[in-house]
C-alpha cells in the first residue's frame, strides 16, 4: 500500500537559516510527488510538484528514487515560511492525493 | 473569492444527528474530491467524481457517509447517525482535466459531535 512518511511533526529555524523538511515515501508504481502548504488561517494549497522541477518562494524539492524521498529544501528561512506543510503523493491512477502527517515549520527572528 | 466554496464552516452536532455539508467548486472543474483531515494527520481521501459520476469511494467512506454530485456541479457529503468518531475538518477539493492536475482546496468545514 502507499504511505507517504513525514517524520517530523515539528521543524523549528532561525531567520536566515537552511530549511529542509523531509519526506520518504512507499510506492509500488511511479510516484507523482507534490508539496502542499497551509498558512495560518489559510486554505491549503500547492506549493510545488516534482514534474514541474521549478522553484516556487525559494523552495526546491527532487526526487530521489533510491532513497525514495522528496525533500523539500530552501537555502535561507524567511519568517513568512511559518507554515504547516504536506508531502502528498498521487496515486489510484492519479485520482487522489495520499497525504504525509503534516511538518510544522516555525521560523524565527 | 471564486475559489472552493464549502458550508458550513463549523457543525456541531449531537451524536445520532444526520448532517450534510456542501461543497462549491470551480466553476468548470470538472473533478471534486473530499477528503477528511483529523488532528494531527493529513487529509485522508473519502471518494471523488469525475463530472456528476461518482468514480472512486475510500473504504473509509463507511455506509453512513453518501455523497453526491447532481448535474456534476456542487457536491454534498452526508453523514447518518453521526459517532465521535466522525469528528473531523471535512475538505473537498476540485481539478480541471484528467490527472496529474492542481487540486484547489476549499477551507474545509469543521465537523464536531457532541
Amino acid at each position: 500500500a502507499q504511505r507517504v512518511t513525514q517524520p517530523e511533526k515539528l521543524l523549528s529555524v532561525f531567520k536566515g537559516a537552511p530549511v529542509e523538511l523531509k519526506c520518504n515515501y512507499s510506492y509500488s508504481g511511479s510516484p507523482e510527488l507534490f508539496w502542499y502548504v497551509q498558512y495560518s488561517r489559510q486554505r491549503l494549497q500547492l506549493l510545488l510538484r516534482h514534474i514541474s522541477r521549478e522553484s516556487i518562494k525559494g523552495f526546491t524539492a527532487d526526487l530521489n528514487k533510491g532513497e525514495t524521498s522528496f525533500h523539500l529544501k530552501k537555502p535561507f528561512a524567511q519568517e513568512e515560511d511559518s507554515a504547516m506543510y504536506y508531502c502528498a503523493l498521487l496515486t489510484g491512477g492519479g485520482n487522489k492525493l495520499t497525504f504525509g502527517t503534516g511538518t510544522q515549520l516555525k521560523v524565527e527572528l | 473569492d471564486t475559489g472552493v466554496s464549502q458550508n458550513p464552516r463549523h457543525k456541531i452536532t449531537k451524536r445520532g444527528q444526520n448532517v450534510t455539508f456542501r461543497c462549491d467548486p470551480i466553476s468548470e472543474h470538472n473533478r471534486l474530491y473530499w477528503y477528511r483531515q483529523t488532528l494531527g494527520q493529513g487529509p485522508e481521501f473519502l471518494t471523488y467524481f469525475q463530472n456528476e459520476a461518482q468514480l472512486e469511494k475510500s473504504r473509509l467512506l463507511s455506509d453512513r457517509f453518501s455523497a453526491e454530485r447532481p448535474k456534476g456541479s456542487f457536491s454534498t457529503l452526508e453523514i447518518q447517525r453521526t459517532e465521535q468518531g466522525d469528528s473531523a475538518m471535512y475538505l473537498c477539493a476540485s481539478s480541471w482535466g484528467q490527472t496529474d492536475t492542481e487540486a484547489f482546496f476549499g477551507q474545509g468545514t469543521r465537523l464536531t459531535v457532541v
